[in-house]
């Protein structure tokens, strides 16, 4: 079976571009998360969706970041314009159920520099 | 507050040692989850177990065994005869219901070498 499915899988860009990360969740799962990574500050939730609705977005870290799940098998994290700072791998990971129980799993996670 | 902890941030073994993770976790939630998670150096955050917390039987899988504690609030995870390939940063993490089963909980993570 299929895993979560993240693009790219590297992205290097200038700041100020437009990032657009993608993810295509294990079938049948019913909550979606987006993660950030770095060293310094390790991993951290910045989003999640159940049933393709957006429940918190609290640690979304500003305007220029936003995520959208259009319908159960897509969804997109956008950076607007990009910063150096925003240099981290991304993850995304899906979970069966949307309650509290079950286990996430998690893509391969896209690592993006931003020169 | 919730919280997990992850006091060794970094364990360096000789390959055959048995080594123990350790992981406390605060919540006030009487009904949670935990989980481990491994990052080997690929990146990729695999799923290793799920516990909740009516569940205190330990539990074993080949080389891998996990101790959960209820009443000092600890989930530890042995690795019996350690091997290289077992070198990764080693999350725990909690999950309640408090969050919506949103905001899990991870640990800072403990990163494990296995030399050969």
């Amino acid at each position: 079976d299929a895993g979560v499915i993240q693009s790219p899988r590297h992205e290097v860009t200038e700041m100020g571009q437009e990032v657009t990360l993608r993810c295509k969740p294990i079938s049948g799962h019913n909550s979606l998360f987006w993660y950030r990574q770095t060293m310094m500050r390790g991993l951290e939730l910045l989003i999640y969706f159940n049933n393709n609705v957006p429940i918190d977005d609290s640690g979304m870290p500003e305007d220029r970041f936003s995520a959208k799940m259009p319908n159960a098998s897509f969804s997109t994290l956008k950076i607007q314009p990009s910063e150096p700072r925003d240099s981290a791998v991304y993850f995304c990971a899906s979970r069966a159920v949307t309650g509290f129980t079950g286990e996430l799993f998690f893509g391969e996670g896209s690592r993006l520099t931003v020169l | 507050a919730q919280k997990v902890t992850q006091a060794q941030t970094e364990i360096s073994v000789v390959e055959k040692e048995d080594v123990t993770l350790d992981c406390v976790y605060e919540t006030r939630d009487t009904t949670y989850y935990l989980f481990w998670y491994k990052q080997p150096p690929s990146g990729e955050l695999v799923f290793l177990i799920r516990r909740n917390s009516f569940d205190e039987q330990n539990e074993i899988s080949g080389r891998y065994s996990w101790n959960f504690q209820k009443s000092t609030s600890s989930f530890n995870f042995t690795i019996t005869a350690s091997q290289v390939v077992d070198s990764a940063v080693y999350f725990c993490v909690l999950s309640t219901r408090d969050n919506q089963g949103g905001k899990l909980i991870f640990g800072q993570g403990t990163e494990l070498s296995v030399k050969p």
